[in-house]
């Protein structure tokens, strides 16, 4: 069955400390996989998206890694800012255009 | 451009009860879609529309409708609400751009069914 898990749940860290959040598939085929940001009240948007022969992508202070013979994939934020808080959503596509499948999220809190 | 913008924003039902979310975009986009998200969950997508006069169903479309006649709209209706329909529904559009899509979301509406 097609999943996607990420872990943690929910992280609380201290403003300018780094954080990384995890992010496991099982979907089969691979197309792509995003890193979306939701701010609480508001629609997702998207962060980053790395294709089956991209390891890394960066977006500013974010970076995205994934090692697709492993299907792990995480989001590393460097230097957290207040406006880091929100929730971090893992999305992989197989080959067709229209579906997603789409992680419960990780809920992150940035604490001055 | 306003981007993807739904209305209303927030909204109380009584069961069986039926309505209407509003959803439109200025990006002249093609595809649009509509999902629900509720706690501890990915979103669910519940239908979807590749142009004008095409929709066809997602994951989860039971007890919702839908219909394009515009490529700017695309309202989702609730045919009689639930309890279980208390959500937060995501209108979102897309487009193709070098070989991925792009897929902007809107502010989403909170509904709940009493």
């Amino acid at each position: 069955k097609n999943q996607v898990e990420q872990s943690p749940q929910s992280l609380i860290i201290l403003e300018g400390k780094n954080c990384t959040l995890q992010c496991n598939y099982t979907v089969s085929p691979f197309s792509n996989l995003r890193w979306y940001k939701q701010d609480t009240g508001r629609g997702p948007v998207s962060l980053t998206i790395m294709t089956f022969s991209e390891n890394t992508k960066s977006n500013g202070r974010y970076t995205a890694t994934l090692d697709a013979d492993t299907k792990q994939s995480s989001l590393h934020i460097t230097a957290s800012q207040l406006s880091d808080s929100a929730s971090y959503i893992c999305v992989v596509s197989p080959n067709s255009n229209y579906q997603l499948i789409w992680g419960a999220g990780t809920k992150l809190i940035i604490k001055p | 451009n306003a981007g993807v913008t739904q209305t209303p924003k927030f909204q109380v039902l009584k069961t069986g009860q039926s309505m209407t979310l509003q959803c439109a975009q200025d990006m002249n986009h093609e595809y649009m879609s509509w999902y629900r998200q509720d706690p501890g969950m990915g979103l669910r997508l519940i239908h979807y529309s590749v142009g004008a006069g095409i929709t066809d169903q997602g994951e989860v479309p039971n007890g919702y409708n839908v219909s394009r006649s515009t490529t700017e709209d695309f309202p989702l209706r609730l045919l009689s609400a639930a309890p279980s329909q208390t959500s937060v529904y995501f209108c979102a559009s897309r487009y193709r751009d070098r070989g991925h899509y792009e897929q902007y979301f809107g502010p989403g509406t909170r509904l709940t069914v009493t």
